[in-house]
């Protein structure tokens, strides 16, 4: 029954690595996003996809970049990672307006630069 | 202002009832969110309210919307040990798309 997948639960990679942080989701949903999340901070959105090819910056897209290509998977790419990105990734989806804006999340990635 | 703020820890008994509390600074918002994060999972939608509504009531869960003080609270009937998670309050932002968090509340519930 699972419905948005993150292919990668926990990496660790080197300062200055490119890391590749994949979602899929099995619902036909038009909207994608990728939030960080951090203790005390909630949820922060980094980037959201409306559409295949499309995409807005979100609240904190600096040293992030996103992917869609295809409808369903929604991949966000960090150029040359950094400490300061060691984080939880979550990656969710939502139908429009008519679905009350749910967002439906996948497990999440941990992320550990070392 | 877009800020969603809530207490980060509440303890309670089993069998008590637990209240989680949610302020919001943006009067316009429309609908309200209230997501739980078990250990090592995503977010998994509890319930939500439109703002026209003051209260929602789900099996054990009520959810409380005050409009007027920009209040939003999450009571839980019956607290179980299962009940122990993450809750995250969050209201549908300006851009019709965009969900603002709050920084979550820790509830533990002591057997």
């Amino acid at each position: 029954d699972v419905k948005v997948t993150q292919s990668s639960r926990y990496l660790v990679k080197r300062t200055g690595e490119k890391v590749f942080l994949e979602c899929v989701q099995d619902m036909d949903h038009e909207n994608m996003f990728w939030y960080r999340q951090d203790p005390g901070l909630g949820l922060r959105l980094i980037y959201f996809s409306y559409d295949v090819k499309m995409k807005e910056k979100g609240d904190i897209p600096e040293g992030y970049s996103v992917s869609r290509e295809k409808k369903e998977r929604f991949s966000l790419i960090l150029e040359s990672a950094s400490t300061n990105q060691t984080s939880m990734y979550l990656c969710a989806s939502s139908q429009p307006a008519e679905r009350n804006h749910v967002l439906t999340f996948g497990a999440g990635s941990r992320l550990t630069v070392l | 202002g877009e800020d969603v703020e809530q207490s980060l820890f509440l303890s309670v008994r089993e069998g008590d009832s637990s209240v989680i509390n949610c302020t919001y600074t943006d009067s316009s918002s429309t609908y309200l969110y209230w997501y739980k994060q078990e250990p090592g999972a995503g977010l998994q939608l509890l319930t939500y309210i439109f703002s026209n509504m003051d209260m929602k009531q789900d099996q054990r869960l009520t959810v409380l919307l005050n409009k007027k003080d920009k209040h939003l609270s999450l009571r839980i009937a019956d607290t179980q040990t299962g009940d122990s998670a993450i809750y995250f309050c969050a209201r549908l932002g300006d851009s019709s798309y965009k969900l603002i968090f709050g920084s979550g509340t820790r509830l533990l519930v002591r057997p």
